[in-house]
């Protein structure tokens, strides 16, 4: 079946670093990917968004990169803080017109003070 | 805060029991969805239910079922409980319906369910 994949599973991290975090999609015909921070023991937290027709997306210190021709996606974060630390997934919307979101297994982001 | 409010946060059953979670949709979000984590997994949908119908459903058998209510609100049953159905179950609400995918979801804190 159709999935969304992470190439890394454990990333870590100095303090002030910039982070990247990367994500393989396989379903073509997706047209919406987000990606979301999961501390422990909590739920998904929205960090950003993207649309198929967009390659680049910034937010408050994080950019998202989409690659539609390779099917990767990736999410960076500047100046990483302890703070970040947690589980990091992307997620995919097919084009079926219904919000259900195929998730990968998560990479962890681990910040060193 | 999300405005996605879960019931209980946790609860431990017996293998065959039934289980009722519950979940308040963010105000004015229309649709909201149903997933289930496992420990160390990322979120498998289980099934959407958009203005009190259900609008998909992925691949989980039928003593998992839902409602939706008039105001959004919604209700996630699990009949005939399974060791393997211990996990975190989240809510997640949008504004969207079909043909309006992308519009952002935004998820509860979810019910963590353990089943012995």
């Amino acid at each position: 079946g159709e999935s969304v994949g992470l190439h890394l599973p454990t990333l870590s991290v100095q303090e002030g670093d910039n982070s990247i975090i990367n994500c393989a999609y396989s379903n073509s015909a997706s047209d919406y990917f987000i990606w979301y921070k999961q501390e422990s023991g909590k739920g998904p937290q929205f960090i950003i968004d993207i649309r198929s027709n967009m390659d680049k997306r910034q937010g408050q210190r994080v950019t998202v990169l989409l690659n539609k021709t390779v099917k990767h996606l990736s999410l960076q974060i500047a100046a990483t803080q302890p703070g970040d630390s947690a589980v990091y997934f992307c997620a995919e919307i097919g084009n079926s017109g219904y919000s259900t979101l195929t998730f990968g297994k998560g990479t962890m982001l681990l910040v060193s003070p | 805060e999300t405005g996605v409010t879960q019931s209980p946060t946790h609860l431990i059953k017996t293998r065959g029991q039934q289980v009722t979670l519950r979940c308040s949709s963010q105000s004015g979000h229309n649709t909201v969805s149903w997933y289930q984590q496992a420990l160390g997994q990322g979120p498998q949908f289980i099934f959407q239910y958009y203005r009190e119908e259900e609008n998909g459903r992925g691949n989980f058998p039928p003593r998992f079922s839902g409602l939706q209510f008039p105001n959004y609100s919604s209700e996630l049953n699990v009949n005939a409980l399974e060791l393997d159905d211990s996990a975190l179950y989240l809510c997640a609400s949008s504004l969207a319906g079909r043909g309006l995918s992308g519009n952002t979801i935004y998820f509860g804190e979810g019910s963590w369910l353990t089943v012995v």
